[in-house]
């Protein structure tokens, strides 16, 4: 089953505002990765975590790979129309297997 | 450079029908992946291939089948299609188990 918890799932905020989602598991990762989603596309990658504690950002965004190795989370600062869609963790256990979590749908209002 | 590219893009099928979801990527990746995303789901792992000639199975491989002849292609298949199969699938590749995965643009597959 699903072995990642993301929350929230789903969030309409005013355009401006910052944004924070995050992801828990009772499984250790040796890899956190962020992802969005379009209408109608394939996830892409925004932002990929390789060590415990790790923060990172890339434009607007930031995020952590929990010191746990257990959680991380996703900020996304003054938020703009386009930044609608879903956003998805993954995380990357010991095998070759990458779990994800059931996504963060984010509604931007003008 | 088309990246990771899947083909069909939609399809119906009866219950009972077969068919292949064609995989490529020209990134010349070694890991190639299937996923099934369903409303409320997120992304689940079907099967996925670690190389030219191997497949492994991954969260839910009930149903289906795969093969990877060549590097740069990874099939999937139904043998005997179920309502339950109504999904869209994804195909994704990467260069290493730990790094970014590109993905396709998905196949939406109705089974009626």
């Amino acid at each position: 089953g699903q072995q990642l918890n993301q929350s929230p799932q789903s969030m309409f905020i005013q355009e401006g505002e910052d944004v924070s989602m995050n992801c828990t598991s009772s499984s250790i990762f040796n890899t956190w990765l962020w992802y969005k989603q379009d209408p109608g596309e394939g996830p892409v990658l925004l932002i990929a975590l390789y060590k415990a504690g790790e923060l990172t950002s890339n434009g607007r965004l930031t995020a952590q790979f929990g010191i746990t190795r257990k959680d991380s989370f996703l900020n996304i600062s003054a938020s703009i129309p386009s930044d609608v869609g879903i956003y998805f963790c993954a995380g990357q256990l010991g095998n070759n297997d990458m779990r994800f979590g059931a996504g963060t749908r984010l509604t931007v209002k003008p | 450079n088309a990246g990771v590219t899947q083909t069909p893009k939609f399809r119906v099928l009866k219950t009972g029908q077969s068919m292949t979801l064609l995989c490529a990527q020209d990134m010349n990746h070694e890991y190639m992946y299937w996923y099934r995303q369903d409303p409320g789901m997120g992304l689940r792992l079907i099967h996925y291939s670690v190389g030219e000639g191997t497949t492994a199975k991954g969260e839910v491989p009930d149903g289906y089948n795969v093969s990877r002849l060549k590097k740069q292609n990874f099939l999937l298949g139904l043998e005997s299609a179920a309502p339950s199969q109504t999904s869209v699938y994804f195909c994704a590749s990467s260069w290493d188990r730990e790094g970014e995965a590109f993905f396709g643009q998905g196949t939406r597959l109705t089974v009626v």
